[in-house]
């Protein structure tokens, strides 16, 4: 079956700087699609950006990338020049079957 | 364009009482899921329809019926609710179901409490 996980429940981060979330998706499939979401206090499920497996190329979003390591199963998202607006729960999530499963979260923080 | 929208967004029930999830979306999509949030935990799949006509069991169906009344409507229903029903519930769409590159967009939820 496959999994999601994500290893850090909180990560903190001085506005205007950058981090990463990290994301791992165990799957024995060859060809997946990969997302990240965020997660206002509004409640409301956002895309972030998502990834094809099969495609070498990271993608990118204006101030959100991708680092997509297929052999690692390891699928981390850069938040660039962090803004407070960022501020958010951020889950992971792969297709499998029709179904996207999820990780359980990322809480982030912006320091103003 | 109001995208995917919820009602109620908030509910108390008691146990063994009934109630339905409204969810409707106007942006002409096939397929339409109903997930729970649980704290500490990521999204999980109740129901989803692949298109108007079609419904099937995502991961955890288990004390809920839907009905996909139309192609804009889906709605989610609790025949006899439980504490561990407790939970927020998101309804999303997507063009289609078939090509997983389809982005969902999600409705901003309904808390329910069932005590």
């Amino acid at each position: 079956a496959q999994t999601v996980t994500q290893s850090q429940p909180e990560m903190s981060v001085q506005e205007a700087e950058t981090v990463t979330l990290s994301c791992t998706y165990d799957t024995s499939e060859s060809d997946y699609y990969l997302f990240w979401y965020k997660q206002p206090p509004s409640r409301q499920m956002i895309l972030v950006i998502r990834q094809e497996a099969y495609k070498q190329q990271n993608a990118t979003e204006n101030r959100f990338s991708v680092n997509f390591q297929k052999a690692a199963k390891s699928f981390s998202l850069k938040i660039s020049d962090s803004q407070l607006g960022d501020a958010a729960m951020y889950f992971c999530a792969g297709d499998s079957n029709y179904q996207l499963i999820w990780g359980a979260g990322t809480k982030l923080i912006i320091k103003p | 364009n109001a995208g995917v929208t919820q009602t109620p967004k908030f509910q108390v029930l008691k146990t063994g009482q009934s109630m339905t999830l409204q969810c409707a979306q106007d942006m002409n999509h096939n397929s339409m899921y109903w997930y729970r949030q649980d704290p500490g935990m990521g999204l999980r799949l109740i129901y989803y329809s692949a298109s108007e006509g079609t419904t099937d069991k995502g991961e955890v169906p288990n004390g809920y019926n839907v009905s996909r009344l139309n192609k804009r409507e889906f709605s989610l229903r609790l025949e006899s609710a439980a504490p561990s029903q407790t939970s927020v519930y998101f309804c999303a769409s997507s063009y289609t179901l078939a090509e997983l590159t389809d982005t969902q967009y999600f409705g901003p939820g309904t808390r329910l409490t069932v005590l």
